[in-house]
């Protein structure tokens, strides 16, 4: 079965790095064909794509975010992590991690709620 | 930049066929996807490359596209499919959402 879990803060300060961590088991980081992307929602909003890292590494990113995201991975730890440099309140919201492509996000993690307040 | 665009909202009797659409700029080029969301769940894919159903999706989910128009079809709506629906495609590798249809069943 494949599962994948998010966590990380729930309160960050403004102008503060953002570290974000998805757990993934029942498959390889580095299975063909499928990746690990990040995404987030605001309530009452669509989900956003933030950015995805393929089973070669290579790395793709939102083109409004891209200056302050940086996605990695650790296939020892079969973990992908999210970090989002300096945050503001509109990056605030629920952040997703989700296995798939561009072609579809076919599963999603619960989603972990963070914001962003002084 | 890209953009895809859904009606906010669209209503359906028990029973009935409802369709749900998403348009965009030569959407039939960008493989959409659609997905579900109930309150408080996370998204759920119901159709990947326009009209493929992962596994464990109901045949009653259906998805076609045609020049700029994506369609989501639900025959046989149930109240359990009372939900919030995204489109979803990609543009110059850039994964892009469209706004949403929240799907009442009265």
């Amino acid at each position: 079965q494949i599962t994948l879990k998010e966590s990380g803060p729930t309160l960050v300060k403004p102008t503060q790095t953002l570290t974000l961590t998805c757990t993934c088991s029942g498959f390889s980081l580095t299975a063909s064909g499928m990746g690990v992307g990040w995404l987030r929602q605001s309530p009452g909003e669509a989900p956003e794509w933030l950015a995805l890292i393929y089973w070669d590494d290579d790395r793709r990113y939102s083109p409004s975010l891209k200056n302050r995201l940086t996605i990695t991975r650790d296939t020892s730890k079969n973990l992908v992590v999210l970090t989002v440099s300096n945050v503001s309140p509109l990056d605030t919201g629920t952040y997703y991690c989700a296995r798939g492509s561009v072609l579809g996000f076919h599963v999603w993690g619960p989603g972990t709620t963070v914001s962003v307040s002084s | 930049s890209y953009e895809l665009t859904q009606s906010p909202s669209v209503s359906v009797s028990p029973g009935q066929t409802v369709s749900i659409t998403c348009s965009g700029h030569k959407l039939e080029d960008k493989y959409a996807c659609w997905y579900q969301q109930r309150p408080g769940q996370s998204p759920l894919l119901l159709i990947h490359q326009h009209n493929r159903r992962p596994s464990g999706i109901p045949e009653r989910f259906s998805g076609s596209t045609s020049g700029n128009t994506a369609t989501l079809t639900i025959s046989g709506t149930q109240s359990m499919d009372e939900a919030d629906y995204y489109c979803q495609a990609w543009d110059s590798s850039t994964v892009v959402f469209g706004g949403g249809t929240r799907l009442t069943v009265l």
